[in-house]
């Protein structure tokens, strides 16, 4: 199974962009990479997930490496809002259809005043 | 609003007694998934569920009992054979069987012993 690794911490100042970035060098062809974020005392938010291009919506910009050994995730205009933990996941396959997400220790973004 | 409903959140157990956690999305997704987080950690899988009337254990089942009759709900109980419930609890689910739809999350039930 994939597994990730990611920086324990990180600050970034409020209004500039937070780049979180995460190692996946196991992931396989077919697994995507996921990002969740969590406030304490509440569940994962799901932000973005890829296979293989680079990904945006409302929320961040998702950036994977042409080797898809690693990616960032991009913040771009962080606030107050954005501390959390960030997860960078890579879905285990159960039985061929089922996925669990296999969550690690994540990163602490803090974003600072 | 669409989403996925935990109940309650905060939930006590004494010795010897079953619990139930209650998962209900209306969502429509057919999938639908227990993890259990305990401080500082990520999620262990617990149980999950393709479509109704049929679930499978993930990594840490021993203790832990479900149901799936509707499409709906997927209550967790919690039995007197798992020796340390303290822990965070999380339904999720997504929407098919098969693909990468992301899974979406409720917001937990914190379970603690007296």
């Amino acid at each position: 199974d994939a597994k990730t690794t990611q920086p324990p911490s990180m600050d970034c100042a409020e209004g500039r962009a937070a780049n979180l970035p995460c190692n996946h060098s196991t992931i396989s062809g077919n697994e995507y990479v996921y990002w969740y974020r969590q406030i304490h005392s509440q569940g994962p938010q799901y932000i973005i997930h890829g296979l293989k291009n680079n990904e945006t919506n409302e929320m961040a910009s998702l950036i994977i490496t042409e080797d898809r050994k690693s990616s960032t995730l991009i913040l771009p205009h962080a606030t107050l809002r954005d501390t959390a933990v960030y997860y960078c996941i890579v879905s285990i396959i159960f039985s061929g259809s089922a996925r669990q997400l296999t969550f690690g220790s994540g990163t602490q973004l803090t974003v600072l005043p | 609003d669409g989403g996925i409903t935990q109940s309650p959140k905060y939930l006590f157990r004494k010795e010897g007694q079953n619990v139930t956690l209650s998962c209900e999305q209306n969502l429509n997704h057919d999938a639908m998934y227990w993890y259990r987080q305990d401080p500082g950690q990520g999620l262990r899988l617990i149980y999950y569920s393709q479509i109704v009337n049929d679930f499978q254990k993930g990594d840490i089942a021993e203790g832990y009992s479900v149901s799936r009759e509707k499409k709906e709900s997927f209550p967790l109980t919690v039995t007197s054979a798992q020796k340390n419930p303290t822990a965070f609890y999380l339904c999720a689910s997504h929407r098919d069987r098969y693909g990468n739809q992301p899974q979406h999350f409720g917001d937990g039930t914190r379970l603690s012993i007296l």
